[in-house]
C-alpha cells in the first residue's frame, strides 16, 4: 500500500518562500507522477502541479510563476518550493499521486499539512 | 470560482438516494475527459471514491455509482448512512489550462 506524509513548517512568514516534502513509502517513485494540492481553511481543492519521476513538470498556470516542483527519487521524495507567500496561500497542502493511464486522477493521499502565511 | 460547478450542498435521510451533479465545458468534461469523485470526511484528506467515471477502488461500496453525459456528470449514493457525511469533489481534466481541475465540493448531510 502507497504511503505518502507531507513535512515541513507550519508557519511561513509574508514574502518568504514555502517549502515541503513529500515522503513516499510502500511503492516505487518511479514511473508514476506526483503531485501537490491545496486546501484554503473552509474552502476548496486546487491543483498546483505535478513532477514525474523523471522530472518533467507541470503547473497550475494560476502559480506556475512561484510554484517549483522537485524529485528526488534516491531518497524517494519529492518537494514543493511556492515563493513569494500571502496571506492567500494559507492552505492544508496534499502530496499524491497521480495516476495517468488514461485520463489523470489522485489515487493516493498523504494526510496533509497545515501551512499558515502570517508574521 | 471553480472550473467545475458542483451545488454547495445536498442532504438525505438514512436509506434514501442523493445525486450530487458536477458540470463542466467543452473543455473538460465535454471534450470527453473522464471524470472522478473524490470523498473528504471531517478532518481527513480526500479519498478517491470513483475512477474513470464510473470505477469503483477496492474497498468502496457499490452505493456509490457514477455516471457522465455531454460536459456533466454526477455521483449517485443509495442506502444513505450515516458515515456518509462528506464533502464530495469532483475532478477532471481541462485542456485549454493543461491542468487538472476540480469542483468546488459538496456537503453531503444525513438527516
Amino acid at each position: 500500500q502507497v504511503q505518502l506524509q507531507e513535512s515541513g513548517p507550519g508557519l511561513v512568514k509574508p514574502s518568504e518562500t514555502l517549502s515541503l516534502t513529500c515522503a513516499v513509502s510502500g511503492g516505487s517513485i518511479r514511473r508514476y507522477f506526483w503531485s501537490w494540492i491545496r486546501q484554503p481553511p473552509g474552502g476548496g481543492l486546487e491543483w498546483i502541479g505535478y513532477i514525474y519521476y523523471s522530472g518533467n513538470t507541470n503547473y497550475n498556470p494560476s502559480l506556475k510563476s512561484r510554484a517549483t516542483i522537485s524529485v528526488d527519487t534516491s531518497k524517494s521524495q519529492f518537494s514543493l518550493t511556492l515563493s513569494s507567500v500571502t496571506a492567500a496561500d494559507t492552505a492544508m497542502y496534499y502530496c499524491a499521486r497521480l495516476n495517468w493511464n488514461d485520463d489523470p486522477y489522485f489515487d493516493y493521499w498523504g494526510q496533509g499539512t497545515l501551512v499558515a502565511v502570517s508574521s | 470560482q471553480s472550473v467545475l460547478t458542483q451545488p454547495p450542498s445536498v442532504s438525505g435521510a438514512p436509506g434514501q438516494r442523493v445525486t450530487i451533479s458536477c458540470t463542466g465545458s467543452s473543455s473538460n468534461i465535454g471534450a470527453g475527459y473522464d471524470v472522478h469523485w473524490y470523498q473528504q470526511l471531517p478532518g481527513t484528506a480526500p479519498k478517491l471514491l470513483i475512477f474513470g467515471n464510473n470505477n469503483r477502488p477496492s474497498g468502496v461500496p457499490d452505493r456509490f455509482s457514477a455516471s457522465k453525459s455531454g460536459a456533466s456528470a454526477s455521483l449517485a449514493i443509495t442506502g444513505l448512512q450515516a458515515e456518509d457525511e462528506a464533502d464530495y469533489y469532483c475532478q477532471s481534466y481541462d485542456n485549454s489550462l493543461s491542468a487538472s481541475v476540480f469542483g468546488g465540493g459538496t456537503k453531503l448531510t444525513v438527516l
